[in-house]
């Protein structure tokens, strides 16, 4: 009955390092999405989703890339880590459009690049 | 992507007076606004939300007004108390996902 988890909840990594957060959600929510947040900048959207084998750039996609091969499950890579993208990254799900319902955001993963 | 402006960034109030956050938005199609509270070290919860057919929403003593002609909608929480402490974030729908303000951290002072 966990509803939406993150893995691992913090890490830290080196520069130029491959990094993958990974996000689970048991409600079988169509859609989901990657938050980044940074003070100053909010919640920026990185990608979203919205069913199995179907993603999408939001506004910050440099640098990542997301798979969605099964519906509960919404991995996001840094393929070579920067320290720009040190930042608290959240999943979200939601079992409407992502544009008209409740988000429901896991606990966040709390990422350093040194 | 849609603008979403909020203000103000942070806002101090002693307990039991109105707090009030404004948000505006650019997209005239935009319809649903919700409000996120987000306290410390936590997860961004919803709070309140408002959709583009009504004016006004209350639930106890939060409260959400949206002015479609004017692309704003504000928060009010009234008789603030102490746990009200956290950052609010403003949204509104883009389309396809929701895009966030840039938060106001409210500090209520006993």
């Amino acid at each position: 009955d966990a509803g939406i988890t993150q893995s691992p909840r913090y890490k830290i990594t080196e520069t130029g390092r491959q990094v993958t957060l990974m996000c689970h959600q048991t409600w079988s929510h169509s859609y989901m999405f990657w938050y980044r947040q940074d003070l100053g900048h909010g919640l920026r959207l990185i990608y979203y989703s919205a069913a199995a084998d179907i993603t999408d750039k939001g506004e910050v996609p440099d640098g990542y890339v997301v798979s969605r091969s099964k519906t509960e499950n919404f991995p996001l890579t840094l393929e070579s880590a920067t320290r720009s993208q040190t930042s608290v990254y959240f999943c979200a799900s939601s079992g409407l459009a992502g544009n008209t319902g409740e988000l429901f955001f896991g606990e966040g993963s709390r990422l350093t690049v040194l | 992507g849609e603008n979403v402006e909020q203000h103000p960034s942070t806002l101090s109030v002693q307990e039991g007076d109105s707090a009030v956050i404004k948000c505006t938005y650019s997209d005239s199609a935009s319809n649903y606004f919700p409000w996120y509270k987000q306290e410390l070290g936590k997860r961004p919860q919803l709070i309140i939300d408002i959709r583009s057919n009504v004016g006004e929403k209350k639930d106890q003593r939060i409260a959400v007004t949206l002015n479609k002609t004017a692309k704003h909608f504000s928060l009010h929480i009234t008789e603030t108390q102490p746990e009200d402490s956290a950052v609010y974030f403003c949204a509104v729908d883009s389309g396809y996902a929701l895009n966030f303000g840039k938060g106001t951290s409210l500090l209520v002072t006993p």
